[in-house]
């Protein structure tokens, strides 16, 4: 199994240009998320899904679509970037069995810089 | 809304010798409380989940212990190679499984 992987896992862009953030899995998970980590802080949910065709927002949802159309991919979409959006980007897969939650799977990451 | 609050921000300790670090949360019920090891440049790992008070779980060095009110991750006789920062999450029961509330994190630094 990969587990989790992104690409890219680096990206620099213009301020208003738009670009895809890539997410797969391959432990058939059905819950899907992406988080953002600023310097010295912990991480903040952006949008999650709890399934195929299911998806909701986070925390900091502003400035980022998403969309599942499989169980395996959950792309993440920068609209208009901005210098605020640079920071290190992370997707996490997990499930639950029997009502338990059990832990995340996370990637490698993404490092964007929005100049 | 579901908070965590990790303390101390960074800890320095020298090969050996032995501390805790906490994480404190506030949900209406617990799903899941989890710790994260992540090294720089990577992403998170997992530790260990806890799912109710008196609960403990230990892995080498590591020992997670939860209350109703915060978790402690213990590290007994530590090495450098332990060096990283540790996160604490946390799932309520009014959330969606799979949507985890994350602390701020402890960077724990070990001198040999």
């Amino acid at each position: 199994n990969a587990g989790v992987t992104q690409t890219p896992k680096f990206q620099v862009l213009k301020t208003g240009q738009s670009m895809t953030l890539q997410c797969a899995q391959d432990m058939n998970h059905e819950y899907m998320s992406w988080y953002r980590q600023d310097p010295g802080m912990g991480l903040r949910l952006i949008h999650y899904s709890v399934g195929a065709g299911i998806t909701d927002q986070g925390e900091v949802p502003n400035g980022y679509n998403v969309s599942r159309s499989t169980t395996e991919d959950f792309p993440l979409r920068l609209l208009s970037a901005a210098p605020s959006q640079t920071s290190v980007y992370f997707c996490a897969s997990s499930y639950t069995r029997h009502r338990l939650s059990y832990e995340q799977y996370f990637g490698p990451g993404t490092r964007l810089t929005v100049t | 809304e579901d908070q965590v609050t990790q303390s101390p921000e960074a800890l320095r300790l020298q090969e050996g010798e032995s501390s805790s670090l906490n994480c404190s949360y506030t949900v209406s019920g617990l799903r899941g409380l989890f710790w994260y090891r992540q090294d720089p440049g990577k992403g998170p790992e997992f530790l260990f989940t806890l799912y109710s008070a008196g609960e403990e779980k230990e892995k080498e060095r590591l020992k997670a212990t939860l209350t109703k009110k915060e978790s402690f991750l213990h590290i007994t006789a530590p090495k450098p190679e332990d060096s990283a920062t540790y996160l604490c999450a946390v799932q309520g029961l009014n959330t969606n499984a799979g949507k985890s509330t994350f602390g701020d994190g402890t960077t724990l630094t070990v001198k040999p």
